[in-house]
């Protein structure tokens, strides 16, 4: 059972829509992370939420941490081709200096 | 350029056969950590390092080892490979705040 629970698992759209991706959890969470994987490659740190309640921007990603600190939700705006990859949420353990990480959301965009 | 180095990058290997994956960085991190990543798991922490000749198990350790003589290298030693071993391995760097990783490219594990 992953502690971290990631909504869709796979998102294939066309170029220029909107898209938005969770993650859940029944555990507090000290932060949460966003990340991005391309294929062969490690992944990206796209941005660190702390606060509940917290929102950030990054160009035409959102990203939202909920006001209870379990969940988060990454919104992108008008995506493009080079937005395809994994996107993956990693929990800050509040039991430990560890992150916990989700499955992880395949995102395909098609130009 | 800062980065985090592994190798190899791709290894087929069978059942038994002793391996080690190597990790290096030169960011002069202290702390060093293992993942696996499998599809529908995510990533798992296999082994992880706060320091030179520090280390500790994470979330999945059973089957693996690991070392750390000195900073910028933490070997993955497989001393016995099995097929459930099969996987995407990634080594991760961290400074003061050990929740801002740096990964490495990866290295795709098979295992017959």
């Amino acid at each position: 059972t992953q502690l971290l629970e990631q909504s869709p698992q796979f998102l294939s759209i066309q170029e220029g829509e909107n898209l938005t991706v969770y993650c859940n959890s029944s555990s507090v969470f000290s932060s949460l992370q966003w990340y991005r994987q391309e294929p062969g490659e490690g992944p990206v740190l796209l941005v660190t939420v702390v606060t509940g309640g917290e929102v950030k921007k990054l160009k035409r990603l959102t990203f939202q941490f909920g006001d209870a600190r379990k969940d988060s939700s990454l919104h992108i705006t008008a995506a493009q081709p080079g937005d395809t990859g994994l996107y993956l949420c990693a929990g800050e353990w509040e039991y430990g200096n560890k992150l916990v990480f989700g499955a992880g959301t395949i995102l395909r965009v098609k130009s | 350029e800062a980065q985090v180095t592994q190798n190899p990058r791709y290894l087929i290997t069978v059942t038994g056969k002793k391996l080690t994956v190597t990790c290096s960085q030169n960011m002069n991190h202290e702390y060093m950590s293992w993942y696996r990543q499998d599809p529908g798991l995510g990533l798992r922490q296999i082994y992880y390092s706060m320091n030179v000749e520090v280390t500790d198990k994470g979330d999945v350790p059973e089957g693996y080892k690991v070392s750390r003589k000195e900073k910028r290298n933490f070997p993955l030693i497989l001393e016995s490979p099995s097929p459930n071993q099969t996987s995407l391995y990634f080594c991760a760097t961290a400074s003061d705040d050990v929740l801002t990783q740096y990964f490495g490219p990866g290295t795709r594990l098979t295992v017959l």
